[in-house]
């Protein structure tokens, strides 16, 4: 079956635009994170939905970040006001009620001038 | 917190040797342990993972990890390295006690695998 899909694959913007990346999940995952991946840094947790709620936004840096997710499927990740420090892979993973392991997107690729 | 320590952030090896990638976590209680795999430009595939039972675990394309509770460690090995598992690993844990943790990742910083012809 289909697996986790993004967009865009990779997103140019100026420093202070806004910008919404987007995550497909498998479909019947109930469970949805979002990570970052800054170079040469590990991934960090974002935040995780449970259907269309988010009972874990802990990971968000700062007030710019917000995230949404409808119909238990799309979520949209935007970032407003966008910084140099924003730049990073922005990825997604799902994963099905009842399992432990998380399937990630390619990515999104920002890069903020 | 959880924290994963992946030590060696670059492990080059010849074609055909042994892969040995090290990863230590830091938990009174095991947490559940995963490695992943991640090629350039794309995301990151499961290749094994730990929760229960048997301690040493296979995963795809010819990786195994062991378990080993005595040391808090979840090290990546392949007997025989082939050019295509040149990549970057990642350790990763969710606390075990899952109900507060939302079964969030939290990953180590990563190990670049070179293989050499």
């Amino acid at each position: 079956g289909a697996g986790v899909s993004q967009s865009p694959s990779n997103k140019v913007t100026e420093k202070g635009k806004d910008v919404e990346l987007r995550c497909d999940p498998i479909s019947g995952h109930t469970a949805l994170y979002w990570y970052r991946q800054r170079l040469g840094q590990g991934l960090e947790f974002l935040i995780y939905f449970q259907g269309n709620s988010a009972p874990d936004k802990s990971g968000l840096p700062s007030d710019r970040f917000s995230a949404e997710r409808t119909g238990e499927s799309v979520s949209t990740l935007t970032i407003q006001r966008t910084q140099q420090e924003d730049s990073a892979v922005y990825l997604c993973a799902s994963r099905s009620s009842g399992r432990n392991e998380q399937f990630f997107g390619p990515g999104t690729r920002l890069t903020v001038l | 917190a959880q924290s994963v320590t992946q030590l060696g952030s670059h492990v080059s090896v010849s074609e055909g040797a042994l892969v040995l990638l090290r990863c230590n976590y830091s938990s009174s209680v095991p947490p559940y342990l995963f490695w992943y795999v991640q090629y350039p430009n794309q995301g990151l595939q499961l290749l094994l993972k730990y929760t229960t039972g048997a301690t040493l675990v296979k995963g795809i394309n010819g990786f195994e990890a062991e378990f080993k509770k005595s040391e808090t460690s979840f090290h990546l090995t392949k007997p025989s390295a082939h050019m295509s598992d040149a990549a970057e690993y990642f350790c990763a844990v969710i606390p075990y006690a899952g109900g507060t943790s939302y079964g969030k990742l939290t990953f180590g910083q990563g190990t670049i695998l070179t293989v050499h012809p």
